[in-house]
Order: C-alpha cells, then sequence, then structure tokens
C-alpha cells in the first residue's frame, strides 16, 4: 500500500470516447504527476504539477488534458485517443522541495480501440 | 542532463547479496543518485538516495565512489521478491521537475 490510490485500474475506451484518470494521494505531498508506460519502453513523464500548479508539460499532445483541483486529487481527462496511446499511467506524488522521492500509485492500464 | 547507464539484466541466487551497478560520470556536484524499482505490472517503488556518502535504509544500501561517477545498490539478501526492473537516476533535488528520467533500468532476476 503506497497512499497513491488510481481508478479506474483499467480502461477500455473507443478513439471517439471521453474518459477520465484519477488518482488520489493520503501522503500530505504537495506534487503530482502523470506519467506513461508503453510496452517495453521507459516511463515518460507526462505532466507535473506542484503546489497545484502546473509546472511541466512534457509536449504531450492536447487529447491529454490535466486537473489538479486540490493538492490532493489529480485528473487526466482523455479525449479522442489513438491506439497508440494505449498503455499503463501512472500517477506519483512527493513533496515539492524532494521530488525525487515519488510515491506511486498501481496504475490504469488504458487500451484504446 | 547527467545520465546513467546500467547492465540490462543480471541474475542472482536467492539469499545471497546482488550488487547493482550505476555509471553516472557525467553527474553534477547538485544532483542525487536515485534508486527505485517496479515489479512486474506494478507502479516503481521508491528505494533510496544520496549525494556524496553511502547511505543504508531497510530496503537496501547505496554505495557511492569518491569520485561519484559511478555507485552501487546492495540488496543484502535477495528475496524472490525482489525481482524486478531496478532503475537507477540522476537529478538535482528541486527545481529539475522534467530531468528526472527514467531509463530502461537493470532487470534483475533472483533465482531458487
Amino acid at each position: 500500500e503506497t497512499g497513491v490510490t488510481q481508478t479506474p485500474r483499467h480502461l477500455v475506451m473507443g478513439m471517439t470516447n471521453k474518459k477520465s484518470l484519477k488518482c488520489e494521494q493520503h501522503l500530505g505531498h504537495n506534487a503530482m504527476y502523470w506519467y506513461k508506460q508503453s510496452a517495453k519502453k521507459p516511463l515518460e513523464l507526462m505532466f507535473v504539477y506542484s503546489l497545484e500548479e502546473r509546472v511541466e508539460n512534457n509536449s504531450v499532445p492536447s487529447r491529454f488534458s490535466p486537473e489538479c483541483p486540490n493538492s490532493s486529487h489529480l485528473f487526466l481527462h482523455l479525449h479522442t485517443l489513438q491506439p497508440e496511446d494505449s498503455a499503463l499511467y501512472l500517477c506519483a506524488s512527493s513533496q515539492e522541495s524532494s521530488f525525487g522521492e515519488q510515491f506511486f500509485g498501481p496504475g490504469t492500464r488504458l487500451t484504446v480501440l | 542532463d547527467a545520465k546513467t547507464t546500467q547492465p540490462p539484466s543480471m541474475d542472482c541466487a536467492e539469499g545471497r547479496a546482488a550488487n547493482l551497478p550505476c555509471n553516472h560520470s557525467t553527474i553534477s556536484g547538485n544532483e542525487y543518485v536515485y534508486w527505485y524499482r517496479q515489479i512486474h505490472s506494478q507502479g516503481p517503488q521508491y528505494i533510496i538516495h544520496g549525494l556524496k556518502n553511502n547511505e543504508t535504509n531497510e530496503m537496501a544500501s547505496l554505495i557511492i565512489t569518491e569520485d561519484r561517477k559511478s555507485s552501487t545498490l546492495i540488496l543484502p539478501h535477495a528475496t524472490l521478491r525482489d525481482t524486478a526492473v531496478y532503475y537507477c537516476i540522476v537529478s538535482a533535488k528541486t527545481d529539475s521537475w522534467g530531468k528526472f528520467q527514467f531509463g530502461a533500468g537493470t532487470q534483475v532476476v533472483v533465482t531458487p
């Protein structure tokens, strides 16, 4: 148990659907992250929120839209995805002052048909 | 940006110490060495980090060479549950959000 939860754990969606991934952390952290892990590829950092402000947007296509309503919750809104977006999406959190010590959730396994 | 080099894979016998090397010859003075591991289909797990001195916690020990160009993660008594991909990352502690990058890591297989 890492203190970071993600829902849903599995998601199958069509290319025209709109869905959202949710992440919640119970660790009192003030920075949150979205990562993408495609098959046989390293983790790719997508977005970083620090103190509820987006501080990093790693050239991610606009069909991925993050939202951080407060320091405990992070969403990733998805629309008109492509099959190549199928991947494991991981959320993490940390203290802003020490972002190298990140705590990860279990991930959402996304399949785009 | 400092980058790391790790062997793609290594095997270890259960109960023995596992010594995982990492080269980071271009590390800067303010950059730390972080280690994570990822068990299959799970999120990565933070293990340990250090700047100059050797570090130890309940999971592992981290040995950093005096010139800081390489380090070794030591799992003192490997168990089957330690089978995972281990990542070595170098990064400053703050203001380097986009530079905290996971590489390919080392696939460690612990055998009975």
